[in-house]
């Protein structure tokens, strides 16, 4: 069956470090990978987005790895603050725009 | 420029009774989705339309569950009967047509709806 992995155990990393969040999917072929975070009691918001024949993407602090052959995807945060503390969430697209998404990983930065 | 805007933002409901949610796309947004949450369990989709046409349904639970869009602006999710097991977060998004980079979909604050 289809399955995202990402770890459910919440990361704590102090500010100023990079922290890096992983997603592994089996038993998909996604034409699309995208990460979005989410604060408590609000929607998941877009941060990135990457095309299967893409290896890397970056937007300011944030790098996204895919690699299709280990099925994984890395999600770099470098310098991290406090106010990058949330949820980060994996979504795989076939194509279709329906997103399937990973449980995500909570990233509490400590100052 | 309006987000996703979701109402209402919490429903108490009992067991059999019908509830409607709805949603109101960022405005001009073609593709609108539904998108549920349960305790402990990843968002999980239900539903897209394109326009007022339901492009995929295949992530409704059963017949139960009843979307519309009407005129193709905002959309109504209806749940009739409602069972304890559909408790939990629904989550509307949108993003423009076309192709490339309007895969991004921006997402509602969501509807807490618990089912007693």
């Amino acid at each position: 069956s289809q399955k995202i992995e990402q770890n459910s155990e919440a990361l704590n990393i102090q500010e100023g470090k990079t922290a890096t969040l992983t997603c592994n999917y089996t038993n998909y072929s996604p034409a699309y990978l995208q990460w979005y975070r989410q604060d408590p009691g609000r929607g998941p918001v877009f941060l990135l987005l990457i095309r299967e024949n893409e290896k890397e993407k970056r937007k300011e602090r944030l790098k996204v790895t895919f690699d299709t052959t280990l099925k994984q995807s890395l999600f770099h945060i470098t310098a991290s603050q406090p106010a990058d503390s949330a949820t980060y969430l994996c979504a795989l697209d076939t194509g279709r725009r329906a997103l399937t998404f990973g449980s995500g990983t909570r990233l509490q930065v400590q100052p | 420029e309006a987000g996703v805007t979701q109402f209402p933002s919490h429903s108490v409901i009992e067991k059999g009774q019908t509830v409607t949610l709805r949603c109101d796309p960022i405005s001009g947004h073609d593709n609108l989705y539904w998108y549920r949450r349960v305790m402990g369990k990843e968002i999980k989709f239900l539903l897209h339309f394109v326009k007022e046409s339901k492009q995929d349904e295949s992530g409704m639970p059963n017949n139960r569950f009843l979307a519309e869009r009407t005129g193709g602006t905002y959309s109504t999710l209806k749940v009739q009967p409602a069972e304890l097991e559909d408790s939990g977060v629904y989550f509307c998004a949108s993003s423009p047509a076309g192709v490339g980079s309007h895969y991004e979909q921006y997402f509602g604050p969501g509807t807490r709806l618990t089912v007693t």
